[in-house]
């Protein structure tokens, strides 16, 4: 299995600054057929069901708003939020498609300091 | 607009089997994977397996000998059934849909399924 790590763990950072969360992939994630990343990025917040935000690692879904974005490739990935809001407040997930058992990391929560 | 429903049993008693439903309203479960996602404090988010537009199914070996999902396609469904369970099968359950190459979106609002006697 893939397993995917994240860290850090929690994170608190202020209004308006840049949000930082890593994922790495035990196993490289980049397909050589079409270059392609299989990683996605979730957010889930209290009493929801997680929320995809982005797919390919750099795809960001419709309506996903441009302060998120997704970078890396093969194992290193990084969710970034420009200028973290208040409604950014959730736990962030990373998961890999590359292969079956599709896994997830451990998740990282994100808070306002 | 696809939208998910899971439901079935809140409580389940140890040994027996754990069954739930997925309702799919705005589209086709013929169309798309279909996929089980259940939650835990412990062990966070773990892929239980799917069942595809055709019909076949692919499970996590950590759930392969108990597990088994199923579809009406008459009733536009998706099943889980999950026997045997344990106190460490407590979670929430949801149901998602494949998007793309194997991401999930969207979600169900999953369900909660406490394994207690």
């Amino acid at each position: 299995d893939i397993a995917m790590t994240q860290s850090p763990d929690s994170l608190a950072v202020s209004l308006g600054e840049r949000a930082t969360i890593n994922c790495k992939s035990s196993q490289n994630v980049l397909h050589s057929s079409n270059n392609k990343d299989y990683v996605a990025w979730y957010q889930q917040k209290p009493g929801q069901p997680p929320n995809l935000l982005i797919s390919w690692a750099s795809t960001r879904e419709s309506g996903v708003p441009d302060r998120f974005s997704g970078s890396g490739s093969g194992t290193d990935f990084t969710l970034t939020i420009s200028s973290l809001q208040a409604e950014d407040v959730a736990v962030y997930y990373c998961q890999q498609y590359y292969s079956t058992p599709y896994t997830f990391g451990q998740g990282t929560k994100l808070d306002i300091k | 607009q696809v939208q998910l429903q899971e439901s079935g049993p809140g409580l389940v008693q140890p040994s027996e089997t754990l069954s739930l439903t997925c309702i799919v309203s705005g589209g086709s479960i013929s169309s798309h994977h279909w996929s089980w996602i259940r939650q835990t404090p412990g062990k966070g988010l773990e892929w239980i397996g799917y069942i595809d537009y055709n019909g076949g199914t692919n499970y996590n070996p950590t759930f392969k000998s108990r597990v088994t999902i199923s579809r009406d396609t008459s009733k536009n469904q998706s099943s889980l059934k999950l026997s045997s369970v344990t106190a460490t099968d407590t979670a929430v359950y949801y149901c998602a849909r494949h998007g793309g190459d194997n991401w999930f979106d969207p979600w169900g609002q999953g369900t909660l399924v406490t394994v207690s006697s």
